[in-house]
C-alpha cells in the first residue's frame, strides 16, 4: 500500500533561494508532522499538523520556515532565503487518528543541500 | 520541556553479542515511548511503543523494551544480534495529557560485524 510519500528526494539549491518540500500522507491519515534531521542530531520537530485545527508551529527555527497543509491532506514546508545551515534531510510523518500514543509513519525525507 | 538522552551515538558489536540501547527522558507526567529503528537506505520505522500497562515490551524481530518509570528510562534489548540489525535506533517520547509534539532523541548508530 501506498505510505508518506515526499518530493523531492533530493534538492540542491543556491544560498538565498527559496525552496518548498511536498509531502503527501497516508490518506485517511488526520496527523501530519514535519521533523528535520541533521548529520550527528535526532530528529527535530517543526510544526505539527491535526485536522482542521491551527497548527502547532513551535518547532520552526525563524520566520524563514512556513508550512501549509491543504484540504488537510497534502503539505508543503517553504524555506525562504535558505542558508547553509538550513541543509538537512527534512522528514515527514503521519498518524492515523489523534492522540499521541499513535505511531508515526514516515517518508523517505527530501535531503536539502544548500551550496 | 521534555528532552530525551540517548546515551551511546555508537555502537559496534560481533554477531550474537546481546544489545542494550540506553534512553532516558525527561518527563513527570504520564508518558508515551517508543523506538524506531532505521535502516540502511529506508524510512524510519516503528520497532516497539509503550503506552500503559506491562512496562516490558515486545516488539518486532526480536527487540523489547522495558519502562522504568522510577528511572525515566526506556532502555532497548535484544538477547543476540544479527548482521541485519545494523540501523540507527531513535528513542522517543510524547506526553501522554493531549500534547502530540513527539521528542526523539539524537539516536545511536549500530554496526553488526558478521
Amino acid at each position: 500500500g501506498a505510505g508518506v510519500s515526499q518530493s523531492p528526494s533530493n534538492k540542491v539549491t543556491e544560498k538565498g533561494k527559496d525552496v518548498e518540500l511536498r509531502c503527501d500522507p497516508i490518506s485517511g491519515h488526520t496527523a501530519l508532522y514535519w521533523y528535520r534531521q541533521s548529520l550527528g542530531q535526532g530528529l527535530e520537530f517543526l510544526i505539527y499538523f491535526q485536522g482542521n485545527s491551527a497548527p502547532d508551529k513551535s518547532g520552526l527555527p525563524s520566520d524563514r520556515f512556513s508550512a501549509e497543509r491543504t484540504g488537510g491532506s497534502v503539505s508543503t514546508l517553504t524555506i525562504q532565503r535558505t542558508q547553509q545551515e538550513d541543509s538537512a534531510v527534512y522528514l515527514c510523518a503521519s498518524s492515523l487518528r489523534t492522540g499521541s500514543n499513535q505511531p508515526q509513519h514516515f517518508g523517505d525525507g527530501t535531503r536539502l543541500s544548500i551550496l | 520541556a521534555q528532552s530525551v538522552s540517548q546515551h551511546n551515538h555508537h555502537v559496534i558489536l560481533s554477531e550474537a553479542a546481546s544489545l542494550e540501547l540506553g534512553c532516558n527522558y525527561s518527563y513527570g507526567g504520564t508518558v508515551n515511548l517508543f523506538w524506531y529503528v532505521q535502516y540502511p537506505g529506508q524510512h524510519l520505522q516503528l520497532l516497539l511503543k509503550y503506552f500503559s500497562g506491562d512496562p516490558l515490551v515486545k516488539g518486532i524481530k526480536g527487540f523489547e523494551a522495558e519502562f522504568i518509570k522510577s528511572k525515566f528510562s526506556f532502555n532497548l534489548r535484544k538477547p543476540s544480534v544479527q548482521w541485519s540489525d545494523t540501523a540507527e535506533y531513535f528513542c522517543a517520547v510524547n506526553a501522554g495529557t493531549g500534547g502530540f509534539k513527539t521528542i526523539f532523541g539524537a539516536g545511536t548508530r549500530l554496526f553488526v560485524k558478521a
